[in-house]
């Protein structure tokens, strides 16, 4: 069974600060997508890295693929209210009918 | 397009009833898959469909079943009802993009169930 553990579990900033969310597995993945969730709904992909070492930029948001294909970041820039939710990271390996494997989940709280 | 649809939005059941969860998508996508999500944790696969009338276990599969009997409807049916199946139920489609093997995966709303 692949794994996928992210830290920290449970974040909460003031509007402004920076901050990083990890994921690492010990498993190999061909892609990896990063889904935001918000209360009450179902969760909206932020993006998909698939190379060893990219890095995506989404506005504030900056996610990197880690060279081995193991592990991935997402940090955000100066975090504002609207950033708050639960981000999953989720690992993808080719001819499994696309199923994810989805990482424990980063609960953020971004205040003013 | 109305994306992926689900109902109930909440539920609550006794143990040891059933009951089935409704999932349809229009956006004519192959695949299917049906996820449960415990409080502060990500989601577990129970089961997905690449297409109708093919379905297969994911990794909790246990207490439920499904059919795909056409490509919009993925239904899951709880029997036997029991409190570890309490959670938020999510179906989710997803079609390959380009021949590159890029699959994004679209949610609907969320099941909301207490088995009491």
């Amino acid at each position: 069974t692949q794994l996928l553990e992210q830290s920290p579990q449970f974040l909460s900033i003031q509007e402004g600060e920076n901050l990083t969310v990890y994921c690492n597995s010990s498993s190999v993945f061909s892609s990896l997508q990063w889904y935001r969730q918000e209360p009450g709904e179902g969760p909206v992909l932020l993006v998909t890295v698939v190379t060893g070492g990219e890095v995506k930029k989404l506005k504030r948001l900056t996610f990197q693929f880690g060279d081995a294909r193991k592990d991935s970041s997402l940090h955000i820039t100066a975090a504002q209210p609207g950033d708050t939710g639960l981000y999953l990271c989720a690992g993808m390996n080719t001819g499994t009918a696309s199923k994810l494997t989805f990482g424990t989940g980063t609960r953020l709280q971004v205040t003013l | 397009n109305a994306g992926v649809t689900q109902t109930p939005k909440f539920r609550i059941l006794k143990i040891g009833q059933s009951m089935t969860l409704q999932c349809a998508q229009d956006m004519n996508h192959n695949y299917m898959y049906w996820y449960r999500q415990d409080p502060g944790m990500g989601l577990k696969l129970i089961y997905y469909s690449v297409g109708a009338g093919i379905t297969d276990k994911g990794e909790v599969p246990n207490g439920y079943n499904v059919s795909r009997s056409t490509t919009e409807d993925f239904p899951l049916r709880l029997e036997l009802a029991a409190p570890s199946q309490t959670s938020v139920y999510f179906c989710a489609s997803s079609q390959r993009r380009t021949a590159y093997t890029l699959y994004e995966q679209y949610f609907g709303p969320g099941t909301r169930l207490t088995v009491t």
